[in-house]
């Protein structure tokens, strides 16, 4: 049973524009959410984390929204640019031991079309 | 500060055959994630050690263990290989360690081809 849920493969957009990636999670004891960009070959490299205390947390070009109640949280990339072609994973974790594993989404792999 | 190294960076090894891949955490960093990372499975979450202790555990079968070092740093060992073991292993490190509100920083990764 996959508990953090990213249903996009795959997404597609113009150089400029906003990018949204969206996952889903299903534990309610997840209570931090994070964001990781992997270029191929590479690990994993930490990009924006949220507390579910809040409902936004904005770094730069890169925001997370969390919505509590949909169990859902979205990366906006704006503007988008080439270099930020890369596999997304979202991540999630809580304060229990069950669900301090850390689980990860399958990841979103965003390509951005100069 | 140094990043998470991991080594050796790429192995090749033979159904039957055991492997140990090492990781060494940032300075600082207790704790330290095993995750394998395949191309259908996304990444899986394995084990975290924290202070030399097991901390939380994935669903891997024993073939797969580890240990941490009184210096943080930690192995992976697998043994028994079979095919389905090619992946890509990561190691993550952190001060506190998984839910605990704490970022995890990732190694490169060992890329482990069983043939």
């Amino acid at each position: 049973d996959q508990q953090v849920k990213q249903n996009s493969p795959s997404l597609s957009v113009q150089e400029g524009r906003i990018s949204i990636l969206n996952c889903d999670y299903t534990n309610s004891m997840f209570d931090y959410f994070l964001w990781y960009k992997k270029y191929p070959a590479e690990g994993p490299t930490f990009l924006i984390s949220i507390s579910s205390i809040k409902d936004k947390n904005e770094d730069g070009r890169f925001t997370v929204f969390l919505n509590k109640s949909a169990k859902h949280l979205s990366l906006h990339i704006v503007p988008s640019q080439p270099g930020d072609s890369a596999v997304y994973f979202c991540a999630a974790s809580g304060s229990d031991t069950n669900a301090g594993k850390s689980t990860f989404g399958d990841g979103t792999t965003l390509t951005v079309k100069p | 500060k140094a990043g998470v190294t991991q080594t050796p960076r790429y192995l090749i090894k033979t159904r039957g055959q055991q492997v140990t891949l090492s990781c060494s955490p940032i300075s600082g960093h207790r704790s330290v994630s095993w995750y394998q990372q395949t191309p259908g499975q996304g990444l899986q979450f394995l084990f975290e050690y924290f202070s030399e202790t097991q901390r939380n555990k994935g669903n891997f079968p024993g073939r797969f263990s580890g240990r941490q070092f009184s210096n943080s740093r930690s192995e992976m060992n697998v043994s028994t290989l079979e095919l389905g073991d090619s992946a890509l292993y990561l190691c993550a490190s952190s001060f506190a360690g998984l839910g605990r509100g704490d970022t995890q920083y990732f190694g490169p990764g060992t890329r482990l081809t069983v043939l």
